[in-house]
């Protein structure tokens, strides 16, 4: 699987946009491009994920760059309850192994 | 709701002792995965499981075993603890197929 490169913190204000970004310079043309968070004292949860296409659903949305050397996650509209670590992670279509890098953690202020 | 459980939140187990870390799946998952974590090092996969009695190896498997003799449960062995493998372990399982894996709460171990 493809190695991700992420920054280690943010910080963002409530009730802005929160722009997380990911490298993945390595990413196969098969790999997709999956988000997980990590709210503190939780296991991690599905945000979203995506192949080659911008991606949104009801938590955020998918920004990937058309080589797919990178991507973004945006949460659109940031809360107190967004603080989280939030992991970048490719792996091949249904591949069953799923390995997470450091992340980054994400501050939302008030 | 799909539900991973987690037999213990918090555990202390002396160095030597085999201590067995058990997670239990509702949703008939064939794939189960398990994780530790420690600061500044993310999540690192040990083992993971695509069927009943099957097995491979993760990023660090050295000093773990596991074992899956039901589709429904996945067991973490440490056949004799060490101080170095104090950390929280997270447990997960996935269907086939399906893009999301679901977490459970985690274990916090700690050897002394």
């Amino acid at each position: 699987d493809a190695k991700t490169t992420q920054p280690p913190s943010m910080d963002c204000a409530e009730g802005r946009a929160a722009n997380l970004p990911c490298n993945h310079s390595t990413i196969s043309g098969n790999e997709y491009v999956y988000w997980y968070r990590q709210i503190h004292s939780q296991g991690p949860q599905y945000i979203i994920h995506g192949l080659k296409n911008n991606e949104t659903n009801e938590m955020a949305s998918l920004i990937i760059t058309e080589d797919r050397k990178s991507s973004t996650l945006i949460l659109p509209h940031a809360t107190l309850r967004d603080t989280a670590v939030y992991y970048c992670i490719v792996r091949v279509g249904y591949g069953n192994k799923l390995v997470f890098g450091a992340g980054t953690i994400l501050r939302v202020k008030s | 709701d799909v539900k991973v459980t987690q037999s213990s939140r918090y555990l202390v187990k002396r160095t030597g002792e085999k201590v067995f870390l058990e997670c239990v799946q509702d949703m008939d998952h064939e794939n189960m995965f398990w994780y530790r974590q420690d600061p500044g090092l993310g999540l690192r996969l040990i083992y993971f499981s695509y069927d009943v009695k099957m097995k491979e190896k993760g990023d660090i498997p050295e000093g773990y075993s596991v074992s899956r003799e039901k589709k429904e449960r996945f067991s973490l062995i440490l056949e004799s603890a060490s101080t170095n493998q104090t950390s929280m372990y997270l447990c997960a399982s996935r269907l086939t197929g399906a893009t999301e894996a679901f977490f459970g709460q985690g274990t916090r171990l700690t050897v002394v």
